[in-house]
């Protein structure tokens, strides 16, 4: 299958800084991509949809200035998770997809994912 | 919310022994996808069904759809030790691109 790239794993940082995770499609071009944010012991959450360059598209109660989403580029989505709380610690994850014509062959895969923790 | 259900939310069965997942989704969809994932860790892509299929297999997975009722289900036959982990259910709306997560299944395959 294909690969994405997550990057950091994992990251601590101090309350009021900004932290940004990368997600990259290694061998094929990601016309789409999404953000996730997991609970422990829950199910993934929709974030956000980005699409290679336009603006993304937030899910209902997630705050855009919060979370910034860039898709610069076919191969490379960003998350920067501004000015970060404590309640902002969580594991995100992203994932990339390439769409073809038919909407029936797409296939969505999945980084590692990023332990944030804020102190 | 669109999110699906999927039940059991926990199952734990001996080595050597099927399990089965079930997941009911509530929109018309494109495709339904069942991943895995260890604790604190990425997903991993099984399956992928077209809501024109019915069944499909793969190794020791076998995935069945039934539109009509709007449910998958997932079986793991011979089961491992190394089959611990949580199982999701993932389904994309027709006319949108995204997947929406069912709720998982954790599974414990006790040695």
């Amino acid at each position: 299958g294909a690969v994405v790239s997550q990057h950091p794993s994992w990251v601590i940082c101090k309350s009021g800084t900004s932290v940004k995770i990368e997600c990259r499609s290694l061998d094929f071009q990601a016309t789409t991509m999404f953000w996730y944010r997991q609970f422990p012991k829950q199910s993934l959450m929709l974030m956000a949809t980005s699409n290679e360059g336009s603006k993304a598209t937030y899910e209902q109660g997630v705050e855009k200035d919060k979370f910034l989403i860039n898709h610069a580029s076919l191969t490379l989505s960003t998350l920067t998770v501004t000015s970060a709380h404590p309640e902002d610690s969580s594991f995100y994850i992203c994932s990339a997809q390439w769409t073809s014509g038919s909407s029936a062959k797409n296939i969505q895969y999945f980084g590692a994912g990023t332990r944030l923790s804020v102190l | 919310s669109q999110q699906g259900e999927e039940d059991p939310q926990a199952l734990s069965i001996q080595e050597g022994e099927n399990a089965t997942m079930n997941c009911s989704y509530k929109t018309s969809i494109n495709n339904l996808q069942w991943y895995r994932q260890n604790s604190g860790r990425g997903l991993v892509h099984l399956i992928l069904i077209r809501s024109n299929e019915r069944e499909k297999h793969s190794g020791r997975l076998r995935v069945t759809l039934d539109t009509s009722k709007k449910s998958s289900s997932l079986l793991i036959t011979a089961s491992r030790a190394a089959d611990t982990a949580s199982y999701f259910c993932a389904t994309d709306a027709i006319g949108t691109y995204k997947y929406i997560f069912g709720t998982g299944t954790r599974l414990k395959v006790l040695a």
